[in-house]
C-alpha cells in the first residue's frame, strides 16, 4: 500500500522568509513524488514532479529515498505562495496501483 | 480551452435521494478520473478510466455509487442513496494518458447530505 504523510496542517511564515512543507511517503516500490497546489477560488493544479528536478515558481523539491521524503522548499516566500499544497505519489511501475495518492494537505500562509 | 467542467457546483440533498454529477473532460484526454475530498483530508480516487473502460474502481463503494463513461468523453458519477457520510467534494480530473502523471482537474461538485 501506499501512503503519504504531510504532518503539518497549517504553516505561516512571513514574506521573505524560507518555508519547507513537509512531505513523507510510505511505498515498498519506486515512487514518483508530485506537489499540487490549490490557490483561493481555482482548482487543483500541478506545482511540480521530482523526475523533472525543475523549480517552479522558486520551489524546489528533491527526493530522498533513504529518509522517504520528498519536502517542498523555497528560500524567500511570497504571499502569492498562500496555498493549500497537497504531496502525491504513484507508483513508478503502472499496472492497476498505478493511481495518484494524497496527502492530506498544508496549507500555507505568507504574512507581509 | 474551458478545462474540465463539472456540475452542478454545489447540491444539497437529504439522506436517501439519488444525486448525480457530470464531468466534461479536455478534449482529447483519454483518461478520466473521479475523486472524493472529504473535509480536512486530501483526494481520494475512486475510479479511474481508460476512454470507456474502467480501469480502477476498487475504491468505488459499489452498494450505492456507480459511474459511467459512454463513448469515453463525458461521465457521470451517481450515488443512490446517498448517505450522511456522502457530504464531499467529487473532483473530476482527466489527463492525455498516465506517463506525466499530471492530472487536470476540475472545480469539484460540493456535495451536502442532510
Amino acid at each position: 500500500a501506499q501512503r503519504v504523510t504531510q504532518p503539518e496542517k497549517l504553516l505561516s511564515v512571513f514574506k521573505g522568509a524560507p518555508v519547507e512543507l513537509k512531505c513523507n511517503y510510505s511505498y515498498s516500490g519506486s515512487p514518483e513524488l508530485f506537489w499540487y497546489v490549490q490557490y483561493s477560488r481555482q482548482r487543483l493544479q500541478l506545482l511540480l514532479r521530482h523526475i523533472s528536478r525543475e523549480s517552479i515558481k522558486g520551489f524546489t523539491a528533491d527526493l530522498n529515498k533513504g529518509e522517504t521524503s520528498f519536502h517542498l522548499k523555497k528560500p524567500f516566500a511570497q504571499e502569492e505562495d498562500s496555498a493549500m499544497y497537497y504531496c502525491a505519489l504513484r507508483p513508478q511501475s503502472g499496472g492497476s496501483n498505478y493511481k495518484l495518492t494524497f496527502g492530506k494537505g498544508t496549507l500555507l500562509t505568507v504574512n507581509p | 480551452e474551458a478545462g474540465v467542467v463539472q456540475s452542478p457546483r454545489y447540491k444539497i440533498i437529504e439522506k436517501k435521494q439519488p444525486v448525480a454529477f457530470w464531468c466534461n473532460p479536455i478534449s482529447g484526454h483519454n483518461t478520466l478520473y473521479w475523486y472524493r475530498q472529504n473535509l480536512g483530508q486530501g483526494p481520494e480516487l475512486l475510479i479511474r478510466y481508460e476512454n470507456e473502460e474502467a480501469v480502477d474502481d476498487s475504491q468505488l463503494p459499489k452498494d450505492r455509487f456507480s459511474a459511467e463513461r459512454l463513448k469515453g468523453v463525458d461521465s457521470t458519477l451517481k450515488i443512490q442513496p446517498a448517505e450522511l457520510g456522502d457530504s464531499a467534494v467529487y473532483l473530476c480530473a482527466s489527463s492525455s494518458g498516465t506517463v506525466t502523471g499530471e492530472l487536470f482537474f476540475g472545480e469539484g461538485s460540493r456535495l451536502t447530505v442532510l
